[in-house]
Formats: C-alpha cells, structure tokens, sequence
C-alpha cells in the first residue's frame, strides 16, 4: 500500500514559468514532509520541508503547500530554470519519534530552455 | 568536509553470492538509514537504525541484513536470499534539527549489478 503518491511521473514547463508537483498522502499521523531533487546516479540531496502545524513555507524559488485536510502537499518552482530538471521525490515521516520516511515514487521534471 | 560515503559505487556479484554495502558518515548524526531505489518505484525503505546497536525493519528487509556497531558505520548485507538485488542502493542519516528540522542527507549511492 502507497502511503504516498505522486501521480504524475513526468512534468515538462518552459523556462521562467511556474512548476508545481502534487503529493498526496494516505496516513493522517505524518506530520513532517520533504522534497528532494534528484539527478541520475547521484544522492537525493534535500529542497524544503513543512511540518504539518503550518500549511506554507518558502525558500528562494521553491515554495511547499500543505493542504492536511485534503491530504495534499505541493512544490511551487518559480521561475523554473532548466538546471532544475530532474527527479522530485516527497517524502512524509511519522511523529512519536519513529522517525520513519516514506518516500513518494518521484516525478521527473523537465525545464524547457 | 562532512557527508556520506558509500562504497563501492558500482558492484557486480553472481546469483548466490553475498554481498556488503559500506556506508560512513562523519556528520555525527545519530540515525542512519538505507533505501533501495528501482525505476518507477522511487526509494523504498530496507532498514534504519536510531543509534548505535540498535535498527529496525523497512518495508523491504526480506534478503538484507545490517549492523550498527559504531556511529558512524551502517553497513548493508545483500545476502543470496534477496530475490532481485540488481538496484541502486541509497544510505542516509539524519540530522535532528533544533527548530523540530529532521532532515536526512544522502550518500550517493552504490549500483549493485547481479550477473
């Protein structure tokens, strides 16, 4: 059973506009929530994060929504810059200290110089 | 310069064979985790461990087996029961933030080829 999603595998936007990629979420006890980039044969390296007491948080271009009665988390990129492109995975941990990620299967992100 | 170091970066074993996953982090964090990665599938979970002599199961443990005798070192097992190795191995650990920030960092990554 998925505990998180990402329904949409691949993504393609044109340079300097708006990215958004949707996650949702099937378990009401995460409270922590993460976005990685990731490019072929490296590590995920770490974007932003948002707990669940907050429904926004900002870095530079990259902005994370969480809708928790919808179950639904989004990554806004603005502008989209073609280094950009890659592979965005969310990821969701419980609280109680289990400390448990949950990794999403990853949408492949194209910017279209 | 703290981070992850996974060896090898690529390895191929035969069918039948064991084989060990090293994975050092100088971060002195306390938790350390290892995912396995396949197309389509994104990082599933094999095991991660809180501290020293400690871990847990992930979803995926069946084949794997791990120790963590020191803090530093969370070395992965693939062992001849594990039915399809052949994936990309990912190490993390995780940085306990004081502003409630639990953040993992990645290795990056070991390929492990079964011929």
């Amino acid at each position: 059973d998925q505990q998180v999603k990402q329904n949409s595998p691949s993504l393609s936007v044109q340079e300097g506009r708006i990215s958004i990629l949707n996650c949702d979420y099937t378990n009401s006890m995460f409270d922590y929530f993460l976005w990685y980039k990731k490019y072929p044969a490296e590590g995920p390296t770490f974007l932003i994060s948002i707990s669940s007491i907050k429904d926004k948080n900002e870095d530079g271009r990259f902005t994370v929504f969480l809708n928790k009665s919808a179950k639904h988390l989004s990554l806004h990129i603005v502008p989209s810059q073609p280094g950009d492109s890659a592979v965005y995975f969310c990821a969701a941990s419980e609280g109680g200290g289990t400390y448990k990620y949950i990794f999403g299967t990853g949408t492949r992100l194209k910017v279209l110089a | 310069d703290g981070g992850i170091t996974q060896s090898p970066k690529y390895l191929f074993r035969k069918e039948g064979q064991n084989v060990t996953l090293s994975c050092e982090q100088n971060l002195n964090h306390d938790a350390m985790y290892w995912y396995r990665q396949d197309p389509g599938q994104g990082l599933r979970l094999i095991y991660y461990s809180q501290i020293v002599n400690d871990f847990q199961k992930g979803d995926i443990a069946e084949g794997y087996s791990v120790s963590r005798e020191k803090k530093e070192s969370f070395p992965l097992t693939v062992t001849s029961a594990q039915k399809n190795p052949t994936a990309f191995y990912l190490c993390a650990s995780r940085e306990d933030g004081v502003s409630g920030a639990n953040v993992l960092t990645f290795g990056a990554g070991s390929r492990l080829t079964v011929l």
